[in-house]
């Protein structure tokens, strides 16, 4: 099974701050198959970024994703209200499909 | 347009078996390439996949949970279902179905969900 850790656990952003969230996988992970979901409180998983930089539709450019092997980053480029959330990866290389434990993202 | 949506008991006893629905719209469980699958979420917790049924039948599970789990599908009705025996109250959790994204090549990522059915296991 690929483990797959994000970082940090937690995190709070002033507004138009940039973040940076890391994830990291036991074992070496094909880019088509590194995948970020967006999860607001009280909601269901969003699909965010896929294949490791590309954009699901309806979020803002704002949001990039990249990284090869076992490290995978997902960056926001500009903090803003709407974008506080929980953020999460996951891999599709191997079963069981794996999701990282999550990154809680917060405003300032 | 994709959309799903979870049922199930709400509440049930521990070594009871849960059963689960996912009835979907905007795509079929007949066309090549289709899925279906189950990730739960406890409360406060991260995501747990569980399950995936195919167009084709072909299945694949969670092995920390296999022996537990049997998915399965009404393509007629457009549903899925998932099976999960004996719980206890670590199988409280939200449950959601998605589909997985398929345009010729499999990536394994989901990218419709449903709202999620909330399951608590309590005697």
């Amino acid at each position: 099974e690929i483990v797959l850790t994000q970082s940090p656990v937690s995190i709070t952003a002033s507004q138009g701050e940039k973040v940076t969230i890391t994830c990291r996988a036991s074992s070496s992970i094909s880019s088509n198959y590194l995948h970020w979901y967006q999860q607001k409180a009280g909601s269901y998983p969003k699909l965010l970024i896929y294949r490791t930089s590309i954009l699901a539709s309806g979020f803002p450019d704002s949001f990039s994703g990249s990284g090869s092997d076992t490290s995978y980053t997902l960056t926001i480029s500009c903090m803003q209200d709407e974008v506080a959330a929980s953020y999460y990866c996951q891999q599709g290389s191997s079963s069981p499909l794996t999701f990282g434990s999550g990154t809680k993202l917060e405003i300032k | 347009q994709v959309t799903l949506k979870e049922s199930g008991p709400g509440i049930l006893q521990p070594s009871q078996t849960l059963s689960l629905t996912c009835t979907f719209s905007g795509f079929s469980l007949s066309t090549y390439g289709m899925g279906v699958g189950w990730i739960r979420q406890p409360s406060g917790k991260g995501l747990e996949w569980l399950a995936n049924i195919w167009w084709d039948d072909d299945k694949y599970y969670n092995p920390s949970l296999k022996n537990r789990l049997t998915i399965s599908k009404d393509t007629s009705n457009n549903q899925a279902f998932l099976k999960i025996t004996n719980v206890d109250t670590a199988d409280t959790a939200t449950y959601y179905c998605a589909r997985p994204y398929y345009d010729g090549t499999y990536y394994y990522y989901f990218d419709y969900w449903g709202q999620g059915v909330m399951v608590t296991v309590s005697s």
